[in-house]
């Protein structure tokens, strides 16, 4: 079955340490995989996605074949990250449909 | 920039009730989507489009249909609202083609939908 799996549903950390959100995936094919970030009172948006290789806000994210992991990571976190954070997993290319984690809220405190 | 318009913001409704919930892209996008999204359970697919009448049930279509007479706009029903259906509602679009991951998907703001 086609699954993500974030463990986490709040990380707290305080400002200035690393962070690191927990994605976990099971597909047999070859996956597409997306960080999506909803910030408080704005619409869900992309942060990242694993083929574009970018960092993005300083927030990367290597997805790892082996361990079907797809983690973000942040070296050090700023206050205005406080988020809620899901991952994504795309196995239908010709449709855009897309399988979401359980999300991970992000508290960054002062 | 592309814009998901969700028709309401907040709902109320009764139990029992027909509901309908509107979405409208500017994008000219082919592949419309609705999730549903609870804490703990994150977002769970509803119902998606690929086309004009086209539809295909997602992970959670039980209690719900959708309605898609025109490209821009996707529309979902609840036929008779129940309690457990109290949630928020996320339209969402994507263009189609051979490889829509090459753009992201595109966001509502959502509907707060509480049903007593």
């Amino acid at each position: 079955a086609q699954r993500v799996t974030q463990p986490e549903k709040l990380l707290s950390v305080f400002k200035g340490a690393p962070v690191e959100l927990k994605c976990n995936y099971s597909y047999s094919g070859s996956p597409e995989l997306f960080w999506y970030v909803q910030y408080s009172r704005q619409r869900l948006q992309l942060l990242l996605r694993h083929i574009s290789r970018e960092s993005i806000k300083g927030f990367t994210a290597d997805l790892n074949k082996g361990e079907t992991s797809f983690h973000l990571k942040k070296p050090f976190a700023q206050e205005e990250d406080s988020a809620m954070y899901y991952c994504a997993l795309g196995t239908e290319g010709n449709t855009g449909k897309l399988i979401f984690g359980q999300g991970t809220t992000l508290q960054v405190k002062p | 920039d592309v814009k998901v318009t969700q028709s309401s913001r907040y709902l109320v409704k009764r139990t029992g009730e027909k509901v309908f919930l509107e979405c409208v892209q500017d994008m000219d996008h082919e592949n419309m989507f609705w999730y549903r999204q609870d804490p703990g359970l994150g977002l769970r697919l509803i119902y998606f489009s690929y086309d004009v009448k086209m539809k295909e049930k997602g992970d959670i279509p039980e209690g719900y249909s959708v309605s898609r007479e025109k490209k821009e706009r996707f529309s979902l029903i609840l036929e008779s609202a129940s309690t457990n259906q109290t949630s928020m509602y996320l339209c969402a679009s994507i263009g189609g083609g051979s490889f829509s991951y090459n753009s992201p998907l595109h966001f509502g703001n959502g509907t707060r939908l509480t049903v007593t």
